[in-house]
């Protein structure tokens, strides 16, 4: 079975600095992976996605991250977050054995930008 | 254009009541997915819908729940005999097919309180 860990669930960060917030996967089979974030009282919106191709995918707002199969990691990246960015972002993980696309989630990692 | 669709946005009913909640798609969107956001689960998959197929109903934790989709559009999941353990945020999505390539777009959620 699918499973992903986002071992933070709360990341501070003070305005314009860099940030990384970790996603890592555990599948026995080739994947597809995904970043969402939820503003509150919202849904889920999708950030970015890698199901093939080159690595490092990017979002349209300066998010970034890698796909690295050896270390089954799906990290995501901001070289400078702004107060908008505070929100709470989801990795998933899809294999597609089921015929469609199951996303297994991670429990969350909570943003905190301040001033 | 017109997002996903979910309501009621709060629903607050006591412990054995039924409940309804309703998902309106985009219009096109031949998949949909409903999943479940709770404080000890996090987001799990509950049920897929593709096109007139027989639905997926996998992720369903009991009997007591329910869902059907009528004429490929509107969705409601249903659940009997409510107990506490089933407030939770239940949210739902849709998207173009079921393929990898094909983002889930996502409601603002139906939040489900039982007293």
């Amino acid at each position: 079975a699918q499973s992903v860990t986002q071992l933070d669930s709360q990341v501070p960060v003070f305005e314009e600095a860099p940030v990384e917030l970790r996603c890592n996967y555990s599948s026995s089979v080739s994947v597809y992976l995904f970043w969402y974030v939820q503003y509150p009282n919202q849904g889920l919106q999708l950030l970015l996605k890698y199901l093939s191709g080159s690595t490092l995918v990017e979002s349209i707002n300066g998010f970034e991250a890698e796909f690295n199969k050896s270390q089954t990691s799906f990290h995501l990246r901001k070289p400078s977050v702004h107060i908008s960015d505070t929100a709470e972002y989801f990795c998933a993980v899809s294999d597609f054995s089921t015929g469609f696309q199951k996303l297994v989630f991670g429990t969350g990692t909570r943003l905190l930008v301040s001033p | 254009g017109a997002g996903v669709s979910q309501s009621p946005s709060n629903k607050v009913t006591e412990k054995g009541k039924d409940v309804e909640l309703r998902c309106d798609p985009i219009s096109g969107h031949t998949a949909l997915y409903w999943y479940r956001q709770s404080l000890g689960q996090g987001l799990e998959f509950l049920i897929y819908f593709q096109g007139n197929s027989a639905p997926d109903k996998s992720g369903l934790p009991s009997d007591r729940f329910s869902a059907e989709r009528t004429g490929g559009s509107v969705s409601t999941l249903t659940i009997q005999r409510t107990q506490q353990e089933d407030s939770a945020v239940y949210l739902c999505a849709s998207s173009l097919g079921g393929g990898d390539n094909q983002p889930q777009h996502f409601g603002d959620g139906t939040r489900l309180s039982i007293l």
